[in-house]
């Protein structure tokens, strides 16, 4: 299992807003690690969506944004789109890992 | 433009060895850590570990101690992994990524508050006997 928890699934309607969270504990997000956000597409290569906890980069609309709060970290998007259906990792480190990569399991967004 | 660009789909025996090329153009190679990710199907992303280009210093998860080398050639601007004794479970979708690194005068650093920005197509590893 990950390090990150995260929901196996979320979903809403074209228009609404969703929020996935990843939930760490005090020897990754809550050892003051950042979070990253990362959407992939069936198939394709995943997708820097949101760094340091709460930057987008270039590109990435605002309908997008993280936060983060001790051991947990968010990622929500607004004006869903059809388009926006796909995974979504978060990614941090871990200091019981010797400051290794550690992602979340992923959550599969549907847009109904 | 910026690309990471990665060798193609490999078949493997059971105990062989795999190398995989990522070769990046667009950017200055020594400025950013290269990470190695791999995602089995329908599983999650899976990092493997990383090399700094400038100092050529590689991080690997523990997972994967002993099994995998992640090189790098600077004159050719390329990231390479190499995973050893290969087994079914292996059998994956392996990316190349890369990081900004930090920099403090001249010392570049790991950044932290910097994720993977530009990632490789995949390539495609099975482990089949």
């Amino acid at each position: 299992q990950s390090v990150l928890t995260q929901p196996p699934s979320v979903s809403g309607a074209p228009g609404q807003r969703v929020t996935i969270s990843c939930t760490g504990n005090t020897s990754n997000l809550g050892a003051g690690y950042d979070v990253h956000w990362y959407q992939q597409v069936p198939g394709t290569a995943p997708k820097l969506l949101i760094y340091d906890n709460n930057n987008r980069p270039s590109g990435v609309p605002d309908r997008f944004s993280g936060s983060k709060s001790g051991t947990s970290a968010s990622l929500a998007i607004t004006g869903l789109q059809a388009e926006d259906e796909a995974e979504y990792y978060c990614q941090s480190y871990d200091s019981d890992l010797s400051g290794s990569v550690v992602f979340g399991g992923g959550t599969k967004l549907t847009v109904l | 433009q910026v690309q990471l660009v990665q060798s193609g789909a490999e078949v493997k025996k059971p105990g062989a060895s795999v190398k995989v090329s990522c070769k990046t153009s667009g950017f200055t190679f020594t400025y950013y850590a290269m990470h190695w990710v791999r995602q089995a199907p329908g599983q999650r992303l899976e990092w493997m570990g990383r090399v700094d280009p400038a100092s050529g210093k590689t991080y690997y998860s523990q997972k994967f101690q002993g099994r995998v080398t992640i090189t790098r050639d600077r004159s050719a601007s390329t990231a390479y992994m190499e995973l050893s004794s290969l087994r079914s479970e292996d059998t994956a979708v392996y990316y190349c990524a890369r990081q900004e690194m930090g920099k403090v005068g001249a010392i570049y650093h790991y950044a932290y508050e910097y994720g993977m920005d530009v990632w490789g197509q995949g390539t495609t590893v099975t482990v089949s006997s």
